[in-house]
């Protein structure tokens, strides 16, 4: 049974240059968040969908960011343009509603501006 | 200016001791209180959960214990092995399902 799965697993970009990160939830997981995490902040929450609907995107850093899940197998973080405090990895975590609280996390995204 | 990352608090345990990492939650209003466990390289892990109305309940080699008087979680690990080398962060998960997590302590096994 796959799990959460990102995509890339690493990119190194120039500041300036737009970033996209995929993701695809666990099948059948109707919550889905994305994560930062930093050695400055830990593990942030940016932004969470239920039901392919954005709930709460307080987390979002700025209007650089945004973030989208067109279906309910697909979702995008997207930063436009990358500065260099952007680097950290990007994680994507799924859950079905009503139960626990249990994500089920991806291996991440670490992303590198230069 | 140098950046300053977090200071993660670290706990060293001897392999086959118990270990007992602590954490203090901030919203009284969550419902479910989590640990998940990460390696080097890896995403977060779930360990076990626990509801707000209960303060105790375990599972395989391990104990979570929930003091909502003092907003203090931990988790108890018996019998610690070299593989329990990680980072354990808890978790609240508050209203419609927003999940955040504590800053983490890594635990260090030591053969």
């Amino acid at each position: 049974d796959a799990g959460v799965i990102q995509s890339p697993r690493h990119e190194v970009t120039e500041m300036g240059q737009e970033v996209t990160l995929r993701c695809k939830p666990i099948s059948g997981h109707n919550s889905l968040f994305w994560y930062r995490q930093t050695m400055m902040r830990g593990l942030e929450l940016l932004i969470y969908f239920n039901n392919n609907v954005p709930i709460d995107d307080s987390g979002m850093p700025e209007d650089r960011f945004s973030a989208k899940m067109p279906n309910a197998s697909f979702s995008t973080l997207k930063i436009q343009p990358s500065e260099p405090r952007d680097s950290a990895v990007y994680f994507c975590a799924s859950s079905q509603v009503q139960v626990t609280g249990e994500l089920f996390f991806g291996e991440g995204s670490r992303l590198t501006v230069l | 200016g140098e950046s300053v990352g977090l200071h993660l608090p670290t706990l060293s345990v001897q392999e086959g001791d118990n270990s007992i990492i602590n954490c203090a939650y901030s919203n009284s209003a969550s419902d479910y209180f989590i640990w998940y466990k990460q390696e080097s390289g890896k995403g977060p892990q779930f360990i076990i959960d626990i509801r707000s109305n209960m303060d105790k309940r375990q599972g395989q080699r391990v104990t979570v214990l929930l003091n909502k008087t003092v907003k203090h979680l931990s988790l108890q690990i018996a019998a610690t092995q070299p593989g329990d080398s990680a980072v354990y962060f808890c978790a609240e998960k508050g209203g419609y399902q927003k999940v955040t997590f504590g800053t983490g302590t890594k635990l260090q096994v030591i053969p």
